[in-house]
């Protein structure tokens, strides 16, 4: 079964307005993280944010926060105020067990384009 | 500036030939990941290592073989490589202690 679903291949969204990409993740691991990562078409994964399953509040980093909803196992990204730079692939993954494991099982991703 | 850098950006090789990947950290990181990406299935582990020596397979581990005699290398062999193993791959280091992976900028192989 796959661990992380992103249902959205694509999206266009209209500069400075907000965008959220989608996540679902499947564990039965209590103690768990969830990362999300850009990839621009020059290849290189850029970290953007991480929510670990204990946390009580949702992570932000500057224009990224993230959506987290434990009981429905969703860990959407919510993107404010697009910028042209923002267009890439964008993925999400999850750490199993505890900070010490080592395995990120990743989404098939979302591609965004940003429209001037 | 942390970086994670790989041998070549592209690679175009023959089928059957053995091909070396090779990936250098400078953040002396105890882990390092390989990966392979393509379009539709995200990226998945090929193999990683915990420490100097040691590795394990992921869950692509089939047609790879990995080598780390050294902290900062961590290098991918594909012993005879096959038209199937066209992708890009991607390799990554983290620390022991936890945290997000780093990532390098890819290597798109081509097996003809």
């Amino acid at each position: 079964a796959q661990k992380i679903t992103q249902t959205q291949p694509g999206m266009f969204v209209q500069e400075k307005e907000a965008v959220t990409l989608d996540c679902t993740y499947d564990t039965s691991d209590q103690s768990y993280g969830l990362f999300w990562y850009k990839q621009p078409s020059s290849g290189e994964m850029i970290f953007l944010i991480y929510q670990g399953s204990y946390d009580e509040q949702n992570a932000t980093e500057g224009r990224y926060s993230l959506n987290f909803q434990k009981a429905r196992k969703s860990a959407n990204l919510v993107i404010s105020a697009s910028q042209l730079g923002d267009s890439a692939m964008y993925f999400c993954a999850m750490r199993e067990g505890d900070s010490n494991d080592y395995k990120l099982s990743f989404g098939a991703g979302t591609t965004v384009t940003v429209r001037a | 500036d942390v970086k994670v850098t790989q041998s070549s950006r592209y690679l175009v090789k023959r089928t059957g030939e053995k091909v070396f990947l090779e990936c250098v950290q400078d953040m002396d990181h105890e882990n390092m990941f390989w990966y392979r990406q393509d379009p539709g299935l995200g990226l998945r582990l090929i193999y990683f290592s915990y420490d100097v020596k040691m590795k394990e397979k992921g869950d692509i581990p089939e047609g790879y073989s990995v080598s780390r005699e050294k902290k900062e290398r961590f290098s991918l062999i594909l012993e005879s490589a096959s038209t199937n193993q066209t992708s890009m791959y991607l390799c990554a280091s983290r620390n022991s202690g936890g945290g997000e992976q780093f990532f390098g900028p890819g290597t798109r192989l081509t097996v003809l």
